[in-house]
């Protein structure tokens, strides 16, 4: 059974502060990492996408991946109140699908 | 462009009810899914449907039936549903030209069914 897992949170950080999420997948060969940011009521977003160990930069936003430890993480520096919500982090799994994890509700305070 | 659509964004049926959901892109995109999802839970796959056809059926039952018209649309056909099938119900797509291994998907904005 292939798994993703995340914290659920809530992950609670003040405004201007960096955010780090973190999440684990069991597949040793998945080649896809997604992260995707979900307002309440709202349908998934994709924020990042990385395929390669290291960093990914996207203006606020890092993607870290590391294959040998198995974990894949989004830090999102100057945090804002309008990036709460939930982030979902997905992981291929074989043809045409991702395994999603159970999300992260982050809330930023003022 | 990565716009996915969806009709309608809310819809509310009784259980000997028939009705439809439509998804449709305009980006090219060969593949194309049905998700599910319930409050504070991930989507949770349905249906795949590449290059126009049925390529994965995640034991869904029989009341949801999709249907893939085209390379730009796809319908889920909803009949005789149950109460807990009241859920946010997405479509995504995606290039669908690699074998599916990893390809990003894009989703629409969903329609959010209640069953009475």
């Amino acid at each position: 059974q292939k798994e993703v897992e995340q914290n659920s949170g809530p992950l609670s950080v003040p405004e201007g502060a960096i955010a780090s999420l973190n999440c684990t997948y069991s597949d040793r060969v998945s080649q896809s990492f997604f992260w995707y940011r979900q307002y309440s009521g709202k349908s998934p977003e994709l924020i990042m996408s990385i395929y390669s160990n290291g960093d990914k930069e996207d203006g606020r936003f890092t993607a870290q991946l590391n294959k040998a430890s198995q974990y894949v993480s989004l830090l999102i520096r100057d945090s804002q109140p309008s990036d709460s919500a939930t982030y979902l982090c997905a992981v291929s799994g074989g043809y045409n699908k991702l395994i999603f994890g159970a999300g992260t509700r982050l809330a930023v305070h003022p | 462009d990565t716009e996915v659509t969806q009709t309608p964004k809310h819809l509310v049926m009784g259980m000997t009810n028939k009705k439809s959901l439509k998804c449709e892109q305009h980006m090219g995109h060969r593949a194309m899914y049905w998700y599910k999802q319930k409050a504070k839970k991930p989507p949770e796959l349905m249906f795949v449907y590449s290059y126009e056809k049925l390529s994965i059926n995640e034991s869904v039952p029989s009341r949801f039936s999709p249907e893939c018209p085209n390379s730009s649309l796809l319908n889920l056909h909803l009949h005789a549903l149950q109460p807990e099938d009241s859920a946010l119900y997405l479509c995504a797509s995606s290039q669908g030209g690699s074998g599916g291994a990893g390809e990003t998907q894009y989703f629409g904005p969903g329609t959010r069914l209640l069953v009475l």
